[in-house]
């Protein structure tokens, strides 16, 4: 496989499940991104890892908790959501730019969640 | 804090027609804008990134604009086709942030029809 692949691609779920999102990257970057897109809204940034460390948490409900186990895998584990968490969740990968500014976002084809 | 617009948020344009698609940004210290392409349900195709010392960037039909001082980047699409119906978006790297982290504007869902 190529790119970044995500499983599942539709899961729907109730409020109390726990369940996990799989992101993986066949590029051989370093560095990967959880986004969020809700029906007419641009896409939040969840989480950064980079080389396995996570580098950022915008601000994120604990009830999502991101794992990133070495730099070709990513997971989101769910736990106790919301019906307002339904969205499209977006994984996405790059590769370090060393400060040059040539930073580009290869993205998955997302999991569509809903939360009944 | 870096906001994105687009407009408009809907296009639909006859077959051949040029498409010109917009964005403007309120922050001008960025690393790079970038254009992506989603199809329904679907993830964001990376079409063209303008690095900020760059004005534009072309591939194929299309070209991208980059006006950093205004805060402006123009998607134009040559001859449109059907298949590029699509929603059109783009995103801003802040120089004051690192690793990536992307504003997107809400995009522009852009219909061709033939």
């Amino acid at each position: 496989e190529t790119g970044v692949t995500q499983t599942p691609r539709h899961l729907v779920m109730g409020m109390t499940n726990k369940k996990s999102l799989k992101c993986e990257q066949h590029l051989g970057h370093n560095a990967m991104y959880w986004y969020k897109q809700s029906a007419k809204k641009p896409l939040e940034l969840m989480f950064v890892y980079s080389l396995e460390e996570r580098v950022e948490n915008n601000s994120v409900p604990s009830r999502f908790s991101p794992e990133c186990p070495n730099s070709s895998h990513l997971f989101l584990h769910l736990h106790t959501l919301q019906p307002e968490d339904s969205a499209l969740y977006l994984c996405a990968s790059s590769q370090d730019s060393g400060g040059t500014g040539i930073l580009r976002q290869y993205f998955g084809p997302g999991t569509r969640l809903t939360v009944t | 804090k870096q906001e994105v617009t687009q407009i408009p948020a809907a296009l639909s344009v006859p077959e051949g027609e040029n498409l010109v698609l917009n964005c403007s940004f309120t922050d001008s210290a960025i690393y790079n804008l970038q254009w992506f392409r989603q199809d329904p349900g679907k993830g964001l195709t990376s079409l063209l990134l303008i690095q900020s010392s760059q004005r534009e960037q072309t591939s194929g039909r299309l070209n991208a604009s980059l006006d950093k001082s205004s805060g402006r980047s123009t998607l134009y699409i040559a001859a449109s086709q059907p298949g590029d119906s699509a929603t059109y978006l783009c995103a801003v790297w802040p120089e004051r942030d690192s690793w990536g982290k992307f504003q997107f504007g809400a995009g522009t869902q852009v219909v061709v029809t033939p």
